[in-house]
């Protein structure tokens, strides 16, 4: 069965504090991995990883990808109250019927002043 | 301006009630999805399209139906043999990647999503 893990479920730190978020997965077909931040209702991307190895990084915000151990991090440095959301990973996986993305259950940040 | 928009944001029903949830695209996307999100448990896919009259069942497709008459479109149906509907309910769209190693994937679209409730 596919799927997709994240951990911890939920976080509470300290503004200026640097968090580090986990996926992993077991997916066939993979494709891509896809990281995004849910405030309220639409979630919204972030980045997508299809390489081992290679960083994308944007603003404070950093994501790798390891396809050899099936997993991903997503790091934010000194974090800021308006991080404090639910950060979903996600699996793109391709197959003869087409493209799925397999969700995770979020990673729920909280920054505290 | 190009997206996803769901409508309506919220919606009761009452038990027994069929709904119908909208979901258009101007994206000229292929495939379309739709997730439903409950506390603590991520997004759950329940139906998905790649292409016009055509879609397939998700995790969770069971007491939902869908159409694909039109490719901007994609309706989710929730019916009375749905027993736990009250959720919120998540469209999105993406490229469908046409064959092995062209590039050009991308992420998945979201709409604002629909609240349903049961009263």
């Amino acid at each position: 069965e596919d799927k997709v893990v994240q951990s911890p479920l939920s976080l509470v730190v300290h503004e200026g504090d640097t968090v580090t978020l986990n996926c992993s997965y077991e997916v066939t077909n993979f494709r891509s991995l896809l990281w995004y931040k849910q405030e309220k209702k639409a979630p919204t991307f972030l980045f997508m990883l299809t390489s081992s190895g290679i960083e994308k990084k944007s603003g404070r915000l950093s994501s790798i990808l390891d396809k050899k151990e099936l997993f991903s991090i997503l790091n934010i440095t000194a974090t800021q109250t308006g991080d404090s959301a639910v950060y979903l990973c996600a699996v793109r996986s391709s197959g003869d019927t087409g493209n799925q993305f397999y969700f995770g259950t979020g990673t729920s940040l909280t920054v505290i002043p | 301006d190009g997206g996803i928009t769901q409508s309506p944001k919220y919606l009761f029903r009452k038990e027994g009630q069929n709904v119908t949830l909208s979901c258009e695209q101007n994206l000229n996307h292929d495939a379309m999805y739709w997730y439903r999100q409950d506390p603590g448990q991520g997004l759950r896919l329940i139906y998905y399209s790649q292409i016009v009259n055509d879609f397939q069942k998700g995790d969770i497709a069971e007491g939902y139906s869908v159409s694909r008459e039109k490719k901007e479109s994609f309706p989710l149906t929730v019916t009375s043999a749905q027993k736990n509907p009250t959720a919120f309910y998540l469209c999105a769209s993406s490229i469908k990647r046409r064959n092995r190693g062209e590039l050009g994937d991308t992420e998945a679209f979201f709409g604002q999503g629909t609240r349903l409730t049961v009263v």
